[in-house]
């Protein structure tokens, strides 16, 4: 059975850090690639950051919103993928879910249920 | 960026009743890279459709999707008490992916 669940989210101040895991099981990993979407309290869901596979280059790309400030990364050796978070704004308040990218549509076919980051001062 | 609006807004149904969802995009999207997802409270979203019409692997057969280029729906006959939630259209043809601003279908 594939599983994503997301730790690391919490109550943090402006201005602060914060590192998001998303640990995975029942699919290999390596090879697939990865995104974390947002989801602010009563808005819509909003992706984030992507990261390819390692064959690939593990190449990155980000949301405009949060490029400079957010890094995605993974650990195929442990199934994971990261976000670490910089700078954190109030406007980064939401619920951070991750997903894979299926290998045959490249849409996003299974997603956590996902990890609440509060920045408030 | 593709801009993607749902409508309705909210669907007030009774179990047994179909449901029609609409999808429509800023600009056209290849109809290999719409999807639609269900989410409920407290739990990941599901897949149900990609591919615009193909169902995901274990999505009943009462949800059916369709369209193109701009204007996709998502039908489901005869609802389920389980089918009561918000379902979100979803483009990934192009960057940003980006999501409608969901239709929730709920009990009338």
């Amino acid at each position: 059975e594939v599983q994503l669940v997301e730790s690391g989210g919490g109550l943090v101040k402006p201005g602060r850090s914060l590192r998001l895991s998303c640990s995975t099981s029942g699919f290999t990993f390596y090879d697939y690639a990865m995104r974390w979407f947002r989801q602010a309290p009563g808005k819509g869901l909003e992706w984030v950051a992507f990261i390819s596979t390692s064959p690939y280059g593990a190449t990155t790309e980000y949301a405009a919103s949060v490029t400079g400030r957010f890094t995605i990364s993974r650990d195929d050796s442990k199934s994971i993928a990261y976000l670490q978070m910089h700078s954190l704004q109030t406007e980064d308040t939401a619920v951070y879910y991750c997903t894979r990218d299926a290998i045959s549509d490249f849409t996003n076919d299974f997603w956590g249920q996902g990890t609440l980051v509060t920045v408030s001062s | 960026e593709i801009v993607l609006t749902q409508s309705p807004g909210t669907l007030s149904l009774s179990p047994g009743e179909r449901a029609t969802l609409s999808c429509r995009a800023s600009q056209r999207v290849s109809s290999r890279y719409l999807a639609w997802y269900q989410q409920k409270p407290g739990q990941a979203l599901r897949l149900l459709i990609y591919g615009a019409s193909t169902r995901a692997t274990g999505i009943p057969d009462r949800f059916s999707g369709s369209g193109s280029g701009t204007d996709f729906t998502l039908t489901i006959f005869r609802l389920e008490p389980e089918d009561f939630a918000v379902y979100y259209c979803q483009q990934y043809g192009s960057s940003p992916r980006t999501f409608g601003q969901g239709t929730k279908v709920e009990i009338k």
